[in-house]
């Protein structure tokens, strides 16, 4: 068991430009989720797959936000014209069944200047 | 989406004292009730779960009760160690309670 991995740990845009964050889950699990986390708050959810249909996605979450998973393992998140108030931590969790613990990554660290 | 509310926001305690944080739900749709710590720059981790089919569950110094009538369900610490220290967070329908700081002072 690798464990969740994201890439990159750090990213550093500046405002208006896009970016792209990967997720590769734990190999058997089915359900992949997005959260967002600013410092001294609880992750948000974004949005989360079961296999490679995106079945819910935050009321919160702009349109600018958009997150595939083609083939039903890696996943990305993009974000389309970033804006200071996008800088957060963005994480990556997978889990087997919508009723077993949720495995995290270690991250993505977004700065928008 | 789910709404939990989670109390209290903060929490310090003597080392060696009992801790507990409790989430209140407003429904009932998922009978999967887990907590989870971070620690400082880490990532959240499970540290214990229940089903709504049973109403306690508990994993040497850590417990996590279930009341689904008053939907509520609370993490135990007992005999708390410095490093209990984190955030604990409660989770429903994938969606994570505001947290609790825990600080055990030694």
């Amino acid at each position: 068991d690798t464990g969740v991995s994201q890439d990159p740990r750090h990213k550093i845009t500046k405002r208006g430009q896009n970016v792209t964050f990967r997720c590769d889950p734990i190999s058997e699990h089915n359900r992949l989720y997005w959260y967002r986390q600013t410092l001294g708050q609880g992750p948000e959810f974004l949005t989360y797959f079961q296999n490679e249909a995106q079945l819910e996605k935050s009321r919160l979450l702009s349109d600018r936000f958009s997150a595939e998973r083609p083939k039903g393992s890696f996943s990305t998140l993009e974000i389309q014209r970033t804006e200071q108030g996008d800088s957060a931590m963005y994480l990556c969790a997978s889990s087997l069944t919508d009723r077993s613990p949720l495995h995290f990554g270690n991250g993505t660290r977004l700065t928008v200047t | 989406g789910e709404n939990v509310e989670q109390h209290p926001s903060t929490l310090s305690v003597q080392e060696g004292d009992s801790a507990v944080i409790k989430c209140t739900y407003s429904d009932s749709a998922s009978n999967y009730f887990p907590w989870y710590k971070q620690e400082l720059g880490k990532r959240p981790q499970l540290i214990i779960d229940i089903r709504s089919n049973v109403g306690e569950k508990k994993d040497q110094r850590i417990a996590v009760t279930l009341n689904k009538t008053a939907k509520h369900f609370s993490l135990h610490i007992t005999e708390t160690q410095p490093e209990d220290s984190a955030v604990y967070f409660c989770v429903r329908d994938m969606r994570f309670g505001a947290g609790t700081r825990l600080t055990v002072k030694p």
